[in-house]
């Protein structure tokens, strides 16, 4: 079975500094999707980022970065110069396609707390 | 411009009385997907809609249906709401099933 691994329950760091979200999952399957979503208090989950399990490139866009490395079964989430706004709960994802639609199986969640 | 809208954003209701929360989307996607997400938990696949068919997780109870009568909206109908049932539920939809799913707003529901 697919299993998505968040060990990081909560995480508290002050402003500007950098933080780290571990993500590290299980499949037998040979193609999956790994993605990250943020829900901010009001609730929504927001899209950040997928990544096809043929693709171990690392991916940078703005403050955020991903680390994927298959060999450790993980995809790790990086914030550069956090800040407040990215206060938040990050889930990480695993798909697999069932019955012609994807399926999302979901992490437990890190919440993210930037202090000023 | 919101692509995948739900309403209402807050609903409360009674014990045992029906309600029905609503999603739609300007997407044109083929697949939609309703989510059910207590505290502090990661959201729970209910059932999906790949175009006309349904698909539903076999754990979901059959106190919760489903009803997407156009491409456009998904209705997600609860017959007899408990208190269990308080939660925030959460619609998506994705082009198709290699699609990434994106999520609406949610509606949160409270039973009384």
């Amino acid at each position: 079975a697919q299993k998505v691994t968040q060990a990081q329950t909560e995480i508290s760091v002050v402003e500007k500094e950098d933080v780290t979200l571990d993500c590290v999952y299980e499949t037998r399957d040979t193609t999956y999707y790994l993605f990250w979503y943020k829900q901010p208090p009001s609730g929504e989950l927001v899209f950040l980022i997928r990544r096809n399990s043929f693709d171990e490139q690392n991916e940078i866009s703005g403050r955020y970065s991903w680390n994927f490395q298959k060999s450790t079964s993980s995809f790790n989430f990086t914030i550069t110069a956090s800040q407040v706004v990215d206060s938040a709960v990050y889930f990480c994802a695993l798909s697999e396609v069932n019955q012609g639609a994807q399926k999302l199986v979901f992490g437990q969640g890190t919440r993210l707390t930037i202090n000023p | 411009d919101a692509m995948v809208i739900q309403n209402p954003r807050y609903q409360v209701t009674q014990f045992g009385k029906p309600v029905t929360l609503s999603c739609s989307q300007t997407l044109n996607h083929n697949v939609m997907y309703w989510y059910q997400q207590k505290s502090s938990q990661a959201p729970k696949l209910l059932f999906h809609y790949y175009d006309k068919d349904f698909n539903n997780e076999a754990d979901t109870p059959d106190n919760f249906q489903s009803r997407r009568p156009n491409t456009s909206f998904c209705f997600l109908d609860i017959r007899s709401p408990g208190l269990g049932d308080a939660a925030m539920y959460l619609c998506a939809t994705s082009r198709d099933q290699q699609g990434t799913q994106y999520f609406g707003p949610g509606t949160r529901l409270t039973v009384l």
